[in-house]
């Protein structure tokens, strides 16, 4: 699996778009971008997930560069709800097999009212 | 639907002693996983089982078993606790390409 690289920590002021970045350089073709957050301790929530097409759900927006080396999770008007650290990985699709990842230490966003 | 289920959600033991986390998913996954997250380390691969009847080894095996019983259930045993294992442990599950469902969580002390 692809590692990747995210800032340690950012702010953002409540209301506004949180722009999370990940750096995913070593991505190989059949490997896609999720994106999780953690809340204070619980266990991690899937966000949202693309291959190369940006995608949109009721949480987040993802935005993969055309080379798809890098990636954006917008979360459009963040909450303080929203502090949380959000984790970006990559991993492969393989039908009926396992996928074996390690989460890095993510970053930490902290939404300032 | 539950989706992962963890017990017991917190823990203490002394070193040496043993014990089992359970960890049971209704959502029909093939895989499933264990984690242990530390502070300022992420979240660390321990084992995980591909499929019913496989397991293999993640990052940091060392001091753990675990066993695949079924579809439903992915257990992790202690079979003698040591201070360093005091953590948070997640279980885990995936089909496919969609991604992983994770339980709440144990919270393990070793005194």
């Amino acid at each position: 699996d692809a590692k990747t690289t995210q800032p340690t920590s950012m702010d953002c002021a409540e209301g506004r778009a949180a722009n999370l970045p990940c750096n995913h350089s070593t991505i190989s073709g059949n490997e896609y971008v999720y994106w999780y957050r953690q809340i204070h301790s619980q266990g991690p929530q899937y966000i949202i997930h693309g291959l190369k097409n940006n995608e949109t759900n009721e949480m987040a927006s993802l935005i993969i560069t055309e080379d798809r080396k890098s990636s954006t999770l917008i979360l459009p008007h963040a909450t303080l709800r929203d502090t949380a650290v959000y984790y970006c990985i990559v991993r492969a699709s393989n039908s009926g097999g396992y996928q074996k990842v390690t989460f890095g230490i993510g970053t930490k966003l902290q939404v300032i009212p | 639907n539950a989706g992962v289920t963890q017990t017991p959600k917190f823990q203490v033991l002394k070193t040496g002693q043993s014990m089992t986390l359970q960890c049971a998913q209704d959502m029909n996954h093939n895989s499933m996983y264990w984690y242990r997250q530390d502070p300022g380390m992420g979240l660390r691969l321990i084992y995980y089982s591909a499929s019913e009847g496989t397991t293999d080894k993640g990052e940091v095996p060392n001091g753990y078993n675990v066993s695949r019983l079924n579809k439903r259930e992915f257990s992790l045993r202690l079979e003698s606790a040591a201070p360093s294992q005091t953590s948070v442990y997640f279980c885990a599950s995936s089909k496919d390409r969609y991604g992983y469902t994770f339980g709440s969580g144990t919270r393990l002390t070793v005194v």
